[in-house]
Protein backbone atom coordinates (compact mmCIF):
# COMPACT_ATOMS: atom_id res chain seq x y z
CA UNK A 1 0.00 0.00 0.00
CA UNK A 2 1.17 3.47 -0.92
CA UNK A 3 1.79 5.53 2.06
CA UNK A 4 1.06 9.21 2.69
CA UNK A 5 2.78 11.30 -0.48
CA UNK A 6 3.06 15.18 -0.71
CA UNK A 7 3.51 17.35 -3.52
CA UNK A 8 6.17 19.02 -4.37
CA UNK A 9 9.02 17.90 -3.00
CA UNK A 10 11.57 21.21 -2.96
CA UNK A 11 9.59 24.75 -3.28
CA UNK A 12 11.62 28.09 -3.76
CA UNK A 13 9.52 31.12 -3.51
CA UNK A 14 10.41 34.29 -2.76
CA UNK A 15 8.76 36.82 0.35
CA UNK A 16 5.34 37.89 -0.06
CA UNK A 17 4.40 35.01 -2.52
CA UNK A 18 1.47 32.49 -1.90
CA UNK A 19 2.32 28.64 -1.73
CA UNK A 20 -0.08 25.44 -2.08
CA UNK A 21 1.12 22.20 -0.29
CA UNK A 22 -0.76 18.98 -1.12
CA UNK A 23 -0.96 16.02 0.88
CA UNK A 24 -2.24 12.72 0.29
CA UNK A 25 -3.47 10.19 2.99
CA UNK A 26 -2.95 6.80 3.28
CA UNK A 27 -5.79 4.97 1.82
CA UNK A 28 -8.69 4.47 4.68
CA UNK A 29 -7.27 7.45 6.44
CA UNK A 30 -9.49 10.30 7.24
CA UNK A 31 -7.65 12.16 9.46
CA UNK A 32 -4.78 14.84 8.02
CA UNK A 33 -2.38 17.14 10.34
CA UNK A 34 0.55 19.05 9.36
CA UNK A 35 3.16 19.88 10.92
CA UNK A 36 5.76 22.51 10.32
CA UNK A 37 9.89 21.77 11.21
CA UNK A 38 12.54 24.30 11.12
CA UNK A 39 16.08 23.18 10.45
CA UNK A 40 17.10 21.76 14.18
CA UNK A 41 13.86 21.12 15.69
CA UNK A 42 11.42 19.46 16.53
CA UNK A 43 7.84 19.82 14.24
CA UNK A 44 5.04 21.70 15.48
CA UNK A 45 1.47 21.42 15.23
CA UNK A 46 -0.69 23.66 12.83
CA UNK A 47 -3.55 21.72 11.78
CA UNK A 48 -5.75 18.61 11.59
CA UNK A 49 -8.50 17.94 9.68
CA UNK A 50 -10.91 15.23 9.72
CA UNK A 51 -13.51 14.08 7.81
CA UNK A 52 -13.08 17.68 5.67
CA UNK A 53 -13.86 19.68 8.96
CA UNK A 54 -11.30 21.27 11.01
CA UNK A 55 -10.15 20.12 14.32
CA UNK A 56 -7.29 21.30 15.59
CA UNK A 57 -5.28 24.61 14.78
CA UNK A 58 -1.50 25.18 16.19
CA UNK A 59 -0.20 28.82 17.28
CA UNK A 60 0.34 29.83 13.48
CA UNK A 61 -0.96 33.18 12.01
CA UNK A 62 -4.14 33.45 9.96
CA UNK A 63 -1.39 33.75 6.68
CA UNK A 64 -1.91 29.41 6.69
CA UNK A 65 -4.73 27.79 6.03
CA UNK A 66 -6.14 24.52 5.26
CA UNK A 67 -8.89 22.18 3.51
CA UNK A 68 -9.42 18.93 3.32
CA UNK A 69 -11.79 17.28 0.18
CA UNK A 70 -14.41 15.11 -0.11
CA UNK A 71 -11.47 12.33 -0.88
CA UNK A 72 -9.73 13.04 2.29
CA UNK A 73 -6.56 14.63 0.52
CA UNK A 74 -5.75 18.06 1.98
CA UNK A 75 -3.91 21.55 0.86
CA UNK A 76 -1.86 23.44 3.21
CA UNK A 77 -1.44 27.07 2.28
CA UNK A 78 0.35 30.03 3.31
CA UNK A 79 -0.14 33.54 2.13
CA UNK A 80 2.56 36.43 2.11
CA UNK A 81 5.58 34.35 2.83
CA UNK A 82 8.29 35.50 5.39
CA UNK A 83 11.73 34.19 5.54
CA UNK A 84 10.78 32.47 8.81
CA UNK A 85 8.34 30.03 6.82
CA UNK A 86 11.29 28.52 5.20
CA UNK A 87 10.81 24.63 6.89
CA UNK A 88 10.43 21.34 5.71
CA UNK A 89 6.32 21.03 6.14
CA UNK A 90 5.24 17.37 7.18
CA UNK A 91 1.45 15.88 6.40
CA UNK A 92 0.28 13.14 8.56
CA UNK A 93 -2.47 10.56 8.51
CA UNK A 94 -4.29 8.81 10.99
CA UNK A 95 -6.84 5.54 10.79
CA UNK A 96 -9.53 6.16 13.33
CA UNK A 97 -10.06 2.29 13.72
CA UNK A 98 -8.26 -1.18 13.81
CA UNK A 99 -4.57 -1.95 15.07
CA UNK A 100 -3.01 1.47 14.24
CA UNK A 101 -5.73 3.60 15.90
CA UNK A 102 -4.64 7.14 16.47
CA UNK A 103 -1.01 6.05 14.87
CA UNK A 104 0.39 8.97 12.89
CA UNK A 105 1.80 8.49 9.57
CA UNK A 106 4.09 10.77 7.82
CA UNK A 107 4.96 12.11 3.91
CA UNK A 108 8.28 12.04 2.85
CA UNK A 109 7.39 16.35 3.46
CA UNK A 110 8.09 19.17 1.34
CA UNK A 111 10.88 21.66 1.69
CA UNK A 112 10.03 24.92 1.43
CA UNK A 113 12.81 27.91 0.94
CA UNK A 114 11.83 31.72 1.24
CA UNK A 115 14.01 33.80 -0.60
CA UNK B 1 1.04 23.68 28.32
CA UNK B 2 2.61 20.29 27.29
CA UNK B 3 6.55 20.43 26.92
CA UNK B 4 8.79 17.44 25.69
CA UNK B 5 12.37 17.25 26.08
CA UNK B 6 14.74 14.57 24.71
CA UNK B 7 18.15 14.09 26.39
CA UNK B 8 20.52 13.75 25.31
CA UNK B 9 20.99 16.32 21.97
CA UNK B 10 23.24 13.96 20.13
CA UNK B 11 24.61 10.67 20.82
CA UNK B 12 27.71 8.97 19.57
CA UNK B 13 28.34 5.16 19.98
CA UNK B 14 30.36 1.63 18.43
CA UNK B 15 28.29 -0.58 16.65
CA UNK B 16 27.37 -3.37 18.45
CA UNK B 17 26.58 -1.28 21.61
CA UNK B 18 23.11 -1.55 23.48
CA UNK B 19 21.80 2.21 24.42
CA UNK B 20 19.12 4.41 25.84
CA UNK B 21 17.15 7.43 24.33
CA UNK B 22 15.37 9.24 26.98
CA UNK B 23 12.39 12.01 26.29
CA UNK B 24 10.89 13.60 29.70
CA UNK B 25 6.81 15.59 29.20
CA UNK B 26 5.68 18.07 31.54
CA UNK B 27 1.73 16.94 31.62
CA UNK B 28 0.81 13.48 32.48
CA UNK B 29 -2.80 13.42 31.29
CA UNK B 30 -1.51 11.78 27.88
CA UNK B 31 -3.45 9.63 25.35
CA UNK B 32 -0.38 8.47 24.23
CA UNK B 33 3.24 8.65 23.12
CA UNK B 34 5.09 8.17 19.62
CA UNK B 35 8.53 7.44 18.96
CA UNK B 36 9.68 8.58 15.59
CA UNK B 37 12.99 8.31 13.49
CA UNK B 38 13.92 10.55 11.12
CA UNK B 39 16.98 10.77 8.35
CA UNK B 40 18.24 13.61 7.41
CA UNK B 41 16.16 16.16 5.22
CA UNK B 42 13.54 13.17 5.10
CA UNK B 43 10.10 12.64 6.46
CA UNK B 44 9.13 10.72 10.15
CA UNK B 45 9.12 6.55 10.40
CA UNK B 46 6.91 5.71 13.12
CA UNK B 47 8.65 3.28 15.58
CA UNK B 48 6.55 2.17 18.44
CA UNK B 49 3.25 3.90 19.71
CA UNK B 50 2.28 3.44 23.30
CA UNK B 51 -0.74 4.37 24.51
CA UNK B 52 -1.73 5.71 27.82
CA UNK B 53 -2.41 2.37 29.67
CA UNK B 54 0.36 0.62 28.60
CA UNK B 55 3.89 0.40 30.37
CA UNK B 56 5.81 -0.77 26.77
CA UNK B 57 5.96 -2.14 23.46
CA UNK B 58 8.47 -3.70 21.78
CA UNK B 59 9.52 -4.26 17.44
CA UNK B 60 12.62 -6.18 16.63
CA UNK B 61 15.77 -4.52 18.21
CA UNK B 62 13.64 -1.58 20.10
CA UNK B 63 11.60 -1.31 23.40
CA UNK B 64 9.78 1.95 24.52
CA UNK B 65 8.94 2.19 28.09
CA UNK B 66 6.34 4.54 29.44
CA UNK B 67 6.23 5.79 32.84
CA UNK B 68 3.03 8.57 32.75
CA UNK B 69 3.25 9.52 36.53
CA UNK B 70 6.72 10.13 36.11
CA UNK B 71 6.49 11.54 32.91
CA UNK B 72 9.21 9.95 31.29
CA UNK B 73 9.86 7.49 28.28
CA UNK B 74 12.76 5.53 26.82
CA UNK B 75 13.58 3.81 24.00
CA UNK B 76 16.21 0.95 24.20
CA UNK B 77 17.87 0.11 21.29
CA UNK B 78 19.75 -3.38 21.49
CA UNK B 79 22.86 -4.31 19.39
CA UNK B 80 22.96 -1.15 17.58
CA UNK B 81 24.26 -1.37 13.71
CA UNK B 82 25.60 1.69 11.41
CA UNK B 83 21.72 1.71 9.97
CA UNK B 84 20.32 2.91 13.18
CA UNK B 85 21.85 6.54 12.71
CA UNK B 86 19.37 9.36 12.54
CA UNK B 87 17.54 11.65 14.85
CA UNK B 88 15.09 9.98 16.89
CA UNK B 89 12.06 11.76 17.64
CA UNK B 90 9.49 11.23 20.62
CA UNK B 91 5.98 13.15 20.39
CA UNK B 92 3.23 12.75 22.73
CA UNK B 93 -0.82 13.63 22.59
CA UNK B 94 -2.78 14.83 24.92
CA UNK B 95 -5.80 13.30 26.84
CA UNK B 96 -8.09 16.09 26.14
CA UNK B 97 -10.56 14.65 23.05
CA UNK B 98 -10.47 16.80 19.89
CA UNK B 99 -7.55 17.26 18.02
CA UNK B 100 -4.75 14.68 17.61
CA UNK B 101 -1.95 17.00 17.94
CA UNK B 102 1.68 15.45 18.64
CA UNK B 103 4.02 17.84 20.77
CA UNK B 104 7.42 16.88 19.80
CA UNK B 105 10.69 16.61 21.33
CA UNK B 106 13.64 18.50 19.41
CA UNK B 107 15.46 14.67 18.99
CA UNK B 108 18.31 12.43 19.39
CA UNK B 109 21.11 12.31 16.45
CA UNK B 110 21.92 9.13 17.17
CA UNK B 111 25.33 8.24 14.89
CA UNK B 112 26.67 4.56 15.12
CA UNK B 113 30.09 4.23 14.26
CA UNK B 114 31.14 1.18 12.55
Amino acid sequence: DAGVTQSPTHLIKTRGQHVTLRCSPISGHKSVSWYQQVLGQGPQFIFQYYEKEERGRGNFPDRFSARQFPNYSSELNVNALLLGDSALYLCASSPTSGRSYNEQFFGPGTRLTVL
Amino acid sequence: KQEVTQIPAALSVPEGENLVLNCSFTDSAIYNLQWFRQDPGKGLTSLLLIQSSQREQTSGRLNASLDKSSGRSTLYIAASQPGDSATYLCAVRGAIQGAQKLVFGQGTRLTINP
